[in-house]
């Protein structure tokens, strides 16, 4: 089955400082390839997707992800956080069904000034 | 242009009663999911509907859950005789109503609803 896993549950990083959240895909080359974001109290929000029409996407804030087959990995990075980053960051990839998307279970990402 | 619209945003319950959870999926989407996120689990897919059709329920508990998407009128999630391991965020979202939901299809989240059983 499909599965994507997240591999550290809390990442901390000063303002300023690469963000590295880690993403691996289960051995069966998915078809897409998605990142999430969740702010406090609030819905899921698109950060990017993977088509397969390249393999390093750009999001929305600053975000991007590099598609890597070798390694089975979609790890999202940004250059330098900001305070407002500060959030809880999904990885997913659509179910076997292709009825849904299945995440994983989730990085929280945490800035100081 | 709303987006996806869940209520009640929160909801209380003792043990015992019934939960009713309603979600509005964006204007011409008619693809909802729901899904339920526990503290340390991530998003457990629960149930996939278009209008008056259950399409996927692999992720829902046997007994006490029920979803339905009528051909009017939100999409529903019930609960009954809820337990306190119900307490839980419930998600939807939606998705546009092109074909069959394809990877590439993107999923619209509401704001949830959090459910609390005393």
């Amino acid at each position: 089955a499909q599965s994507v896993t997240q591999l550290g549950s809390h990442v901390s990083v000063s303002e300023g400082a690469l963000v590295l959240l880690r993403c691996n895909y289960s051995s069966s080359v998915p078809p897409y390839l998605f990142w999430y974001v969740q702010y406090p109290n609030q819905g899921l929000q698109l950060l990017l997707k993977y088509t397969s029409a390249a393999t390093l996407v750009k999001g929305i804030n600053g975000f991007e992800a590099e598609f890597k087959k070798s390694e089975t990995s979609f790890h999202l990075t940004k250059p330098s956080a900001h305070m407002s980053d500060a959030a809880e960051y999904f990885c997913a990839v659509p179910g076997e069904a292709g009825t849904a998307l299945i995440f994983g279970k989730g990085t929280t990402l945490s800035v100081s000034s | 242009n709303a987006g996806v619209m869940q209520n009640p945003r929160h909801l209380v319950r003792r043990r015992g009663q019934e939960a009713r959870l309603r979600c509005s999926p964006m204007k011409g989407h008619s693809h909802v999911y729901w899904y339920r996120q526990l503290p340390e689990e991530g998003l457990k897919f629960m149930v996939y509907l278009q209008k008056e059709n259950i399409i996927d329920e692999s992720g829902m508990p046997k007994e006490r859950f029920s979803a339905e998407f009528p051909k009017e009128g939100p999409s529903i999630l019930r609960i009954q005789q809820v337990v306190r391991g119900d307490s839980a965020a419930y998600f939807c979202a939606s998705s546009p109503s092109w074909g069959e939901f394809s990877g590439a299809n993107v999923l619209t989240f509401g704001a949830g609803s959090r459910l609390t059983v005393l």
